[in-house]
């Protein structure tokens, strides 16, 4: 199975900063890396698929980028509404896996 | 619009099953796959597997491997994951997802149904 590691496992910051996350693959996975977000209580979603497309009525905040085995998930100028947890997940191979998740709060 | 509506809450003693539902709607049931994902409490995301519906084939995750079963009914636009054998640390929120297919993305999420596995 393709192990994903994310980091930072959790960051504080504040509204209206640049927030990055990395995510890298144990193998190269081409560009077969999601984003998602979750918030308490409810179910993940989708904001970026094949490393750098925006899920439609994404904000353009949002953006990623990648291929091989690093990824960055970036938010550019980071909103209240924001504040949630981050997975990444390849689908280059079966069975897809989920990195262990980034919890951005406020600082 | 796409929803995926799945069944109530749950609780179930150790060793009994479990058969959560997935109705589908606002598109083609059987042009897409659907994922069966889990989320422990306080924990992340982990796949569990998931089913064809138009062929009824399925992919199940090594780790539930002979203690899941994913159906569908067409019929009704439904899918089910079923679990037994259910141990304490099945407790988790269950969710149904749908795959786009683009990049096997996974797009639409059901609401999650909780089950609790306690003596």
């Amino acid at each position: 199975d393709i192990q994903m590691t994310q980091s930072p496992s959790s960051l504080s910051a504040s509204v209206g900063d640049r927030v990055t996350i990395t995510c890298r693959a144990s193998q190269s996975i081409s560009s077969y890396l999601n984003w998602y977000q979750q918030k308490p209580g409810k179910a993940p979603k989708l904001l970026i698929y094949a490393a750098s497309s925006l899920q439609s009525g994404v904000p353009s905040r949002f953006s990623g980028s990648g291929s091989g085995t690093d990824f960055t998930l970036t938010i550019s100028s980071l909103q209240p509404e924001d504040f949630a947890t981050y997975y990444c997940q390849q689908s280059y191979s079966t069975p897809p896996t989920f990195g262990p998740g980034t919890k951005v709060d406020i600082k | 619009q796409v929803q995926l509506v799945q069944s109530g809450a749950e609780v179930k003693k150790p060793g009994a099953s479990v058969k959560v539902s997935c109705k589908a709607s606002g598109y083609t049931f059987t042009g897409y796959y659907m994922h069966w994902v889990r989320q422990a409490p306080g924990q992340g995301l982990e796949w569990m597997g998931r089913i064809n519906p138009n062929s009824g084939g399925t992919n199940y995750a090594q780790k539930f491997q002979g203690r899941v079963t994913m159906t569908r009914d067409t019929s009704i636009s439904t899918a089910y994951m079923e679990l037994s054998r259910l141990r304490s640390d099945d407790t988790a929120v269950y969710y149904c997802a749908r795959d786009r297919g683009v990049a096997a993305e996974i797009d639409y999420w059901g609401q999650g149904t909780l089950v609790t596995v306690s003596s």
